[in-house]
């Protein structure tokens, strides 16, 4: 079955805590990228990457680094997590050709405190 | 501006009602364009590609309108399970770019 897969799910931690949010996908997607869902403001891209090594900046990166070590896996990493970084977090993936669909994974809810 | 503009709703209709929703994208040379559909607190999922000719899949219509920049999507007999929040994507001239709107929201009532 075709799938994104994030983990955690929730996840509540305090400033400065530093945290990793994980994605996998198995379609063997070349094109990653990192969402994050506020109220009002709708789905705002982080940070993408177009292949094994290859990332760049979506429109909101600050506060944010991601790696793409392996094909199959796009962490997204918190240095320093900070309250305004509560927001509901999505994974994509899709393949290369531009009419091709995305799949996301099933959301990871980050509060804060 | 921003560059894809969907009105966020709520459209609230009762079951069986025809609804229509439009969306407004700022750059013209956009090549792919979607529709995908939410429910609360879950990820969303593609409900239909939208073709230069239109297309339709079901009880759903989508039409792209290159000239005036927008693209609609009809849902005909409206059923509960429709309601939901429609995300307008459209996408630049590689899978690199794909912009989503902040969504509309429909509820439909019995």
């Amino acid at each position: 079955e075709a799938q994104v897969t994030q983990n955690p799910r929730y996840l509540i931690t305090v400033t400065g805590k530093k945290l990793t949010v994980t994605c996998s996908q198995n379609m063997n997607h070349e094109y990653m990228s990192w969402y994050r869902q506020d109220p009002g403001l709708g789905l705002r891209q982080i940070y993408y990457s177009m292949n094994v090594e290859v990332t760049d900046k979506g429109d909101v990166p600050e506060g944010y680094k991601v790696s793409r070590k392996e094909k199959r896996n796009f962490p997204l990493i918190l240095e320093s997590p900070s309250p305004n970084q509560t927001s509901l977090y999505f994974c994509a993936s899709r393949g290369f050709l531009m009419n091709t669909e995305a799949f996301f994974g099933q959301g990871t809810r980050l509060t804060v405190v | 501006r921003k560059e894809v503009e969907q009105d966020p709703g709520p459209f609230n209709v009762p079951e069986g009602a025809t609804v229509a929703f439009n969306c407004t994208y700022s750059n013209s040379a956009s090549q792919s364009f979607f529709w995908y559909r939410q429910d609360c607190r879950k990820e969303p999922k593609l409900l239909m590609s939208v073709y230069s000719s239109g297309n339709e899949d079901g009880r759903f219509t989508a039409q792209l309108n290159r000239a005036s920049q927008y693209i609609s999507l009809l849902i005909r007999d409206s059923k509960l399970s429709d309601s939901a929040t429609y995300l307008c994507v459209v996408g630049g001239s590689s899978a690199s770019k794909i912009i989503f709107g902040s969504g509309t929201r429909l509820s439909i009532r019995p």
